[in-house]
């Protein structure tokens, strides 16, 4: 079976600093995953995705995330907030045989404080 | 490219009355895939299709109803409205399974049942 978990609902951080949000996941399989933003009443964007190669992935707007097998996470940094980067963060694992294998993570609500 | 384009972007419904959410795309992805997203709770799976005449029931189908007939179009009907209905909506689709992919959403519609 397979799962995901983000481990903080909201994340609040200062314009200029790192940002961090955190992803674990369950997977029988060799996962794909994935992370989405979603801006305000808009619709998801995919940010980057990992397919089994490099285990740093880079995403669009300066996001990055690592897939670590031993620690079955995904976290998604970046070096430095923007205003712009406040949104909710979806992470989602998606892979398997048989049937529909994509699973969504419940978000991580990004907040940046000028 | 218009990508996945969902019609209306809002709606609101008396209980009982039905409805049909258009989603339509124009990447010639085989796969598309309707989900809600309700606060805090990420995104459930109600219907997808892996091609045109060919659909099944995600996580959350009851009081919908789904069709497939051309590869562009997937709707979603809602018979008998009911508040536990109001929610966001949101049409997808992908080139494959989602595995490797990604999908590619449209804006959503945001429907209230009163």
């Amino acid at each position: 079976a397979q799962s995901v978990t983000q481990l903080d609902s909201h994340v609040s951080v200062s314009e200029g600093t790192p940002v961090l949000l955190r992803c674990n996941y369950s997977s029988s399989y060799s996962p794909s995953l994935f992370w989405y933003v979603q801006h305000p009443n808009k619709g998801l964007q995919l940010l980057l995705k990992y397919t089994s190669a490099a285990t740093l992935v880079k995403g669009i707007n300066g996001f990055e995330a690592e897939f670590k097998k031993s620690e079955t996470s995904f976290h998604l940094t970046k070096p430095s907030a923007h205003m712009s980067d406040a949104a909710e963060y979806f992470c989602v694992v998606s892979g398997g045989t048989g049937g529909f294998k994509t699973i969504f993570g419940a978000g991580t609500r990004l907040f940046v404080k000028a | 490219n218009a990508g996945v384009t969902q019609t209306p972007k809002f709606r609101i419904l008396k209980i009982g009355q039905s409805m049909t959410l258009q989603c339509t795309q124009d990447m010639n992805h085989n796969y598309m895939y309707w989900y809600r997203q309700d606060p805090g709770m990420g995104l459930k799976l109600i219907y997808y299709s892996v091609g045109a005449g060919i659909t099944d029931k995600g996580e959350v189908p009851n009081g919908y109803n789904v069709s497939r007939s051309t590869t562009e179009d997937f709707p979603l009907r809602l018979e008998l409205a009911a508040p536990s209905q109001t929610s966001v909506y949101f049409c997808a689709s992908s080139y494959s399974g989602g595995e490797g992919y990604g999908y590619t959403f449209g804006s959503g519609t945001r429907l209230t049942v009163v």
